[in-house]
């Protein structure tokens, strides 16, 4: 399949270890945000979100942590294993409407 | 449950061609959205399409267009193809008035190359 993200920064991380991948959004009127996970050749996976009303949710190995007052959202990757290799990317939207704005994206390596 | 699905998987085209991609939502969704994704770069938002009409809309020119059908599977068209189109075309599908998600679902994409 094709090769997504060919220059985005990349995350090395060995396997077991924990990841954490940033993202900086950029409107102050989004008020649900979203990770995705892109494998090559794929389209994006939906793995967690939160609602602004929100500052921490968690789910399977994964946690969001969302900062209104610096506009930042990270997701942590707790025990990184081969499969979690992937470009990961953040994704908003405002209340105004449904469409998803993304950010750059972030490649993540796992090393065995 | 069937996912998103979208056809064909990949087109090869030439410049001035028209292209037509297609998408068929997840089961039980309503609202399609269509995105453009350059290599290396996050999904830019082309339109979205509700009750067969469109919603909302990026930053693209009219060259791009779209159409929903009854069933809730969605079209989208591109006329005088230019080498900047070649990209991957994602389709999404969520469900509109659903207080408790806005969750768009996306498909395996078409891979868009014009020559």
């Amino acid at each position: 399949g094709e090769s997504v993200g060919l220059h985005l920064p990349t995350l090395s991380v060995q396997e077991g270890d924990n990841s954490i991948i940033n993202c900086a959004y950029s409107n102050s009127a989004s008020d649900y945000f979203i990770w995705y996970k892109q494998e090559s050749g794929k389209g994006p996976q939906f793995i967690i979100d939160i609602r602004s009303n929100m500052d921490k949710r968690q789910g399977q190995r994964v946690t969001v942590l969302l900062n209104k007052t610096v506009k930042h959202l990270s997701l942590q990757i707790a025990a990184t294993q081969p499969g979690d290799s992937a470009v990961y990317f953040c994704a908003e939207i405002t209340a105004a409407g449904n469409k998803l704005t993304f950010g750059g994206g972030t490649r993540v390596l796992v090393k065995p | 449950d069937a996912g998103v699905t979208q056809s064909p998987t990949h087109l090869i085209k030439t410049r001035g061609q028209q292209v037509t991609l297609r998408c068929s939502p997840k089961s039980g969704h309503d609202t399609v959205s269509w995105y453009q994704q350059a290599l290396g770069q996050g999904p830019q938002f082309i339109f979205q399409y509700y009750e067969e009409e469109e919603r909302q809309r990026g930053n693209f020119p009219d060259r791009f267009s779209g159409h929903q059908f009854p069933n809730y599977s969605s079209e989208l068209n591109v006329n005088a193809l230019l080498l900047g189109d070649s990209a991957l075309y994602l389709c999404a599908s969520s469900l509109v008035g659903d207080p408790s998600t806005d969750t768009q679902y996306f498909g395996p994409g078409t891979r868009l190359t014009v020559l």
